[in-house]
């Protein structure tokens, strides 16, 4: 079946830095990727639509200039936290849905940890 | 806009029991689809199940089953003869028109050896 992937699955940096992580769809491609932010114990909160070849759609409260999303190719869109805080640790998810249509089937990555210290 | 509600947070069960996860959505598309996925202890989400409005038809799969009721927009997810490997965070989510899939808050099912 379709599989995406996330690299890194971990990553610890320090407060300022910038994390990128990257979602690659491995056998379809995706003009439509999704990134999903996930805190302890609570539900998945859509962060970004990303579309390849165009600018991001970012959600209400989630500010593009902190969470900067690339998706150069059709099977590659990377999320990159920029100057990075203790508040942004949480666990991020990217999707991708094959095909086109609504009735693709999502699927998700691995997920990436990201814990600020 | 969809919203989806799971009021169970968390379920406990001991082995062998069936289990019934409760998931009402709210939805003004006419083309609606639902999903299941679950979450194990490390993190990453396993698709369950993808129904779309059109289709009102229960499913079955192994030990899982799923019953799908427009009337009272529910879509209930039920495991029969729970196994400790079930447990997991599982999410009801919808999409609509667009293509983002709204989840629910997720209920934590732990099955008691």
């Amino acid at each position: 079946g379709a599989v995406v992937s996330q690299h890194p699955s971990w990553v610890i940096c320090k407060s300022g830095t910038s994390v990128k992580i990257e979602c690659r769809s491995l056998d379809f491609q995706a003009t439509t990727m999704f990134w999903y932010r996930q805190f302890p114990k609570q539900s998945l909160m859509l962060m970004a639509t990303s579309n390849e070849g165009s600018k991001a759609t970012y959600e209400q409260g989630v500010e593009k200039d902190k969470f900067l999303i690339n998706h150069a190719s059709l099977t590659l869109s990377t999320l990159t936290v920029t100057s990075a805080h203790p508040e942004d640790s949480s666990f991020y998810i990217c999707s991708a849905r094959a095909g086109t249509a609504n009735t693709g089937e999502l699927f998700f990555g691995e997920g990436s940890r990201l814990t600020v210290l | 806009a969809q919203k989806v509600t799971q009021a169970q947070t968390e379920i406990s069960v001991v082995e062998k029991e069936d289990v019934t996860l409760d998931c009402v959505y709210e939805t003004r598309d006419t083309t609606y689809y639902l999903f299941w996925y679950k979450q194990p202890p490390s993190g990453e989400l396993v698709f369950l199940i993808r129904r779309n409005s059109f289709d009102e038809q229960n499913e079955i799969s192994g030990r899982y089953s799923w019953n799908f009721q427009k009337s009272t927009s529910s879509f209930n997810f039920t495991i029969t003869a729970s196994q400790v490997v079930d447990s997991a965070v599982y999410f009801c989510a919808s999409s609509g028109g667009y293509q983002k899939v709204t989840f629910g808050i997720g209920t934590k099912l732990q099955v008691i050896p």
